[in-house]
């Protein structure tokens, strides 16, 4: 079975800049995550996804952060324009629906550096 | 909603001796418990996982957790540390009723030869 993946591995973008995040999740998983992994810190979940329908967006930060997953399959994750406060690891995660199958697969996650 | 608290945010022991790494939850509704572990530069891999059934959850590479309710507490134990196990390792909680998982800050376990 294939993992979650994402791209690109690596990004220094200039602050003031935009960049934009890809992630597959495994297929037949209608939950997807996105979090944001601070260094020294735990993942803050950014948004999740049921299906292409967003479930919780409260600690995304709308003014400068998008995401979608048009078709209910893969997503993007946009910044725009991207801060310094922003450099950190953006992991994507899916999950399937079923309330029985409980655990979050993850990707091995985008470091964003933003200088 | 639910959170989750690890107590130590780095945990140091000698090769061979008992590894604990603690985790208090909070939900207001039946919750499932995951520890996860992440190594340099990867995403994070699930090591054990409580979904209500037995109380004490047996994860890979020899981990192990329990689930005490009375304490909300599901702290992650290994009875003999090997160098391969230092890590970052992380508490999440979910409720049982939908996919919301929030983390907990981490604990950087470090083993000493």
């Amino acid at each position: 079975e294939a993992g979650v993946a994402q791209s690109p591995r690596y990004k220094i973008i200039e602050k003031r800049q935009s960049v934009a995040f890809w992630c597959n999740p495994i297929s037949g998983h209608a939950t997807l995550y996105w979090y944001q992994q601070i260094l020294g810190q735990g993942p803050k979940l950014l948004i999740q996804f049921q299906n292409n329908g967003v479930v919780d967006d409260s600690q995304l930060p709308k003014d400068r952060f998008s995401a979608e997953r048009l078709k209910g399959v893969d997503s993007t994750l946009k910044i725009q324009p991207a801060k310094l406060e922003d450099s950190a690891v953006y992991l994507c995660a899916s999950s399937e629906r079923d309330r029985w199958v409980t655990e979050a697969f993850f990707g091995q996650g985008t470091r964003l550096t933003v200088v | 909603a639910q959170s989750v608290t690890q107590l130590g945010s780095h945990v140091s022991v000698s090769e061979g001796a008992l590894v604990l790494l603690r985790c208090n939850y909070s939900s207001s509704v039946p919750p499932y418990l995951f520890w996860y572990v992440q190594y340099p530069n990867q995403g994070l891999q699930l090591l054990l996982k409580y979904t209500s059934a037995a109380t004490l959850v047996k994860g890979i590479n020899g981990f192990e957790a329990e689930f005490k309710k009375s304490e909300t507490s599901f702290h992650l134990t290994k009875p003999s540390a090997h160098m391969s196990d230092a890590a970052e390792y992380f508490c999440a909680v979910r409720p049982y009723n939908n996919n919301d998982m929030r983390f907990g800050a981490g604990t950087r376990l470090t083993v000493k030869p």
